[in-house]
């Protein structure tokens, strides 16, 4: 199975800053890369697929980028409603998906 | 509106089995692949089964042989079907349409429903 690891675990940000978290999978795995976002209490949330596709109805301020191993996922302007989980997940062999172990974005 | 919501979750001895449920609005669930995901307290998302729309199942190592995903067209409902459950099971479980395209991606889920397995 191909492991899926992020960076940071957590990330502590002010509203309006820009934040990359990273992803890097064990195997090259092209572009096939998708991006959630997750609240606790609540759904799971598309933001990218295809490692820089904008999921529909997604604020542009997010932004996917990467292929082959490593990608990375950008908030520009981090607004109060985007602190939350954010996990990687692989959709090149898949099943079994993999996700990362998530990044948690906390405010500072 | 699009909507998947599960239910069925509840606290259960090991051993026990239990049955989820994901009721689909807008989603015909025969039509499409489907997938369920687990959140164990503390950790991050990690996929559970996976019924394509031909009908083909797939299980985690982790449930192969205890857990048995199926649909129900005249329901519009997906199940999972859990047996011999383990306090390493206890985690909140989401439903998720899988489009298959860009490799695959989750783009509907459902809000969870909560299993806890103890004595």
């Amino acid at each position: 199975d191909i492991q899926m690891t992020q960076s940071p675990s957590s990330l502590s940000a002010s509203v309006g800053d820009r934040v990359t978290i990273t992803c890097r999978a064990s195997q090259t795995i092209s572009t096939y890369l998708n991006w959630y976002q997750h609240k606790t209490g609540k759904a799971p949330k598309l933001l990218i697929f295809g490692a820089s596709s904008l999921q529909s109805g997604v604020p542009s301020r997010f932004s996917g980028s990467g292929s082959g191993t490593d990608f990375n996922l950008t908030i520009s302007g981090l607004q109060p409603d985007d602190f939350a989980t954010y996990y990687c997940q692989q959709s090149y062999s898949t099943p079994p998906a993999t996700f990362g172990q998530g990044t948690k974005l906390e405010i500072k | 509106e699009v909507q998947l919501v599960e239910s069925g979750g509840g606290l259960i001895q090991p051993g026990g089995s239990l049955r989820l449920s994901c009721a689909a609005s807008e989603i015909i669930v025969t039509s499409n692949y489907m997938t369920w995901v687990r959140q164990a307290p503390g950790k991050g998302l990690e996929w559970v089964s996976l019924i394509y729309s031909g009908g083909s199942t797939f299980y985690a190592d982790s449930v192969k042989g205890r857990f048995t995903i199926s649909r129900d067209s005249s329901k519009n409902t997906l199940f999972l079907q859990m047996n011999s459950l383990r306090a390493e099971d206890t985690a909140v479980y989401y439903c998720a349409r899988v489009l298959p395209l860009w490799g695959d991606y989750m783009d509907v889920w459902g809000k969870g429903t909560t299993v806890t397995v103890s004595s």
